[in-house]
């Protein structure tokens, strides 16, 4: 079963912030998020294991709650170059490095 | 700095025809996938390797084929082409569990009409 990603969509504008959930309802080992721009393929963003830290890379950050299977990806201060739609890659314990992958969240940054 | 390197970049298929759809990596990575994405929507793994051999079925198998005679390439076979064939093929690379990290061919857009 996929992970539910919400929103969905989101629209900000330049410098503001957004928050996208991962949400599981199966116990997971690592949480990944990848970028796509339009007609590109996805990008890796980030990877959180179970048990480990919150990461960072510039202003997009992340965490994983292990006790609530659910995972969030924060972008501050947003740019345009964030734009895109992102995923979430679920892996449960034992899939031997198989991702499954959420929805998609849509984030559009306008000037 | 080659990567994933996935061909053809676009292709109509009348139904039922087959084809090929190549895969090949120059980053010595054992783990390599097939996925598919609709219009809209997510990633769905067709089929993935674990090495030269060594192949799984992922979540949508069905009307796909694939082999793995040497690390560098990952063909995924059509058979029979249907309409629900229609879709973005993703292929993917990674050195393994200690290094996840998964990465992406440019695509193949495959149009079956």
């Amino acid at each position: 079963q996929q992970p539910v990603q919400s929103p969905q969509a989101v629209i900000l504008r330049e410098g503001e912030d957004a928050v996208i959930n991962c949400s599981s309802s199966k116990a997971l080992y690592s949480v990944h998020w990848y970028r796509q721009k339009h007609g590109e393929a996805p990008v890796f963003l980030m990877i959180l294991l179970k048990g480990g830290e919150q990461k960072g890379h510039e202003k997009i950050s992340a965490s994983f709650n292990e006790k609530k299977q659910q995972s969030s990806l924060y972008l501050t201060a947003s740019q345009l170059s964030y734009s895109g739609t992102y995923f979430c890659g679920t892996e449960t314990d034992n899939a031997g490095n198989m991702l499954t992958f959420g929805g998609g969240t849509r984030l559009m940054v306008k000037p | 700095n080659a990567g994933v390197t996935q061909t053809p970049k676009f292709r109509i298929l009348k139904i039922g025809q087959s084809m090929t759809l190549q895969c090949t990596q120059d980053m010595n990575h054992n783990y390599m996938y097939w996925y598919r994405q609709d219009p809209g929507m997510g990633l769905k793994l067709i089929y993935y390797s674990v090495g030269a051999g060594i192949t799984d079925k992922g979540e949508v198998p069905n009307g796909y084929n694939v082999s793995r005679s040497t690390t560098e390439d990952f063909p995924l076979r059509l058979e029979l082409a249907a309409p629900s064939q229609t879709s973005v093929y993703f292929c993917a690379s990674s050195p393994g569990t200690l290094i996840p990290i998964q990465y992406f061919g440019a695509g193949t857009r495959l149009s079956v009409l």
